[in-house]
C-alpha cells in the first residue's frame, strides 16, 4: 500500500495567517491526490481533487499543489470557520489511502 | 442535493454481526460506485470497501476481506455493508460515500456516519 505522510500533525495559527500542510507519498502518485476537511463531529468534505483543482463552491483561500511524491495544501488567510482536521488521500494505486491528518487550531 | 443517510450501527459483541445501510438520494444512484470509509475513535480515515454502480464488482481492504460484504440495491437506492465476525478493532464511525467519478478516485459527498462499537 502507498503510505501518505502528512506534516505537521497539528498546528496553531492566528486568524489571517497563511497555513501550509504537506503530504508526502511513499511512491510516485502523479497528481492523483485529494484533500478533505473534517470539522469536529462532522463527516469529511472534499475540498481539492487531482492535487490542485478546487471543488466548486469551496472558498478560493484553499489551494493545493504538487505532483509525484510531494504535495502542499495552503490556506491563504486562516478564518475561524476553518478549524478542522485536513486529510490527503491518494488514488494512484489500490487501495486508496489517507494521510494521518493535520489538526488546525486558532491561536 | 445529494444526500446519504447511514443507519444500522450499534453495539455488537466480538464475533457478532451488524448490517449497515446507506440510503441515497439526489443523484442517479446506479451510475456511481460507492464506498464505505471508517474512522476509529480519535483516529484517521480508513477506506473499507467499494462497489461499482452495477454492483458487479466489489473491493475490500485486507483488514475486512472475508468478513465484510458490500452490496447495493439500485431499485431502492441503498448501499449495504454486512459485517460478520466483528472484532474490537472494527469499532469506528462508518461513513458511506459516493465516488467522485471513476472508481475510487475520491469520495464526495459523505454521509453523516453511523457508529459501530464492538465490545463484550
Amino acid at each position: 500500500d502507498i503510505q501518505m505522510t502528512q506534516s505537521p500533525s497539528s498546528l496553531s495559527a492566528s486568524v489571517g495567517d497563511r497555513v501550509t500542510i504537506t503530504c508526502q507519498a511513499s511512491q510516485d502518485i502523479s497528481t492523483n491526490l485529494n484533500w478533505y476537511q473534517q470539522k469536529p463531529g462532522k463527516a469529511p468534505k472534499l475540498l481539492i481533487y487531482d492535487a490542485s483543482n478546487l471543488k466548486t463552491g469551496v472558498p478560493s483561500r484553499f489551494s493545493g499543489s504538487g505532483s509525484g511524491t510531494d504535495f502542499t495544501f495552503t490556506i491563504s488567510s486562516l478564518q475561524p470557520e476553518d478549524i478542522a482536521t485536513f486529510y490527503c488521500q491518494q488514488y494512484e494505486n489500490f487501495p486508496p489511502t489517507f494521510g494521518g491528518g493535520t489538526k488546525v487550531e486558532i491561536k | 442535493e445529494v444526500q446519504l443517510l447511514e443507519s444500522g450501527g450499534g453495539l455488537a459483541q466480538p464475533g457478532g454481526s451488524l448490517r449497515l445501510s446507506c440510503a441515497a438520494s439526489g443523484f442517479t444512484f446506479r451510475s456511481y460506485a460507492m464506498s464505505w470509509v471508517r474512522q476509529a475513535p480519535g483516529k484517521g480515515l480508513d477506506w473499507v470497501s467499494a462497489i461499482t454502480g452495477s454492483g458487479g464488482s466489489t473491493y475490500y481492504a485486507d483488514s475486512v476481506k472475508g468478513r465484510f460484504t458490500i452490496s447495493r440495491d439500485n431499485s431502492k437506492n441503498t448501499l449495504y455493508l454486512q459485517m460478520n465476525n466483528l472484532r474490537a478493532e472494527d469499532t469506528a464511525v462508518y461513513y458511506c460515500a459516493k465516488d467522485r467519478g471513476l472508481l475510487l478516485r475520491g469520495f464526495d459527498p459523505w454521509g453523516q456516519g453511523t457508529l459501530v462499537t464492538v465490545s463484550s
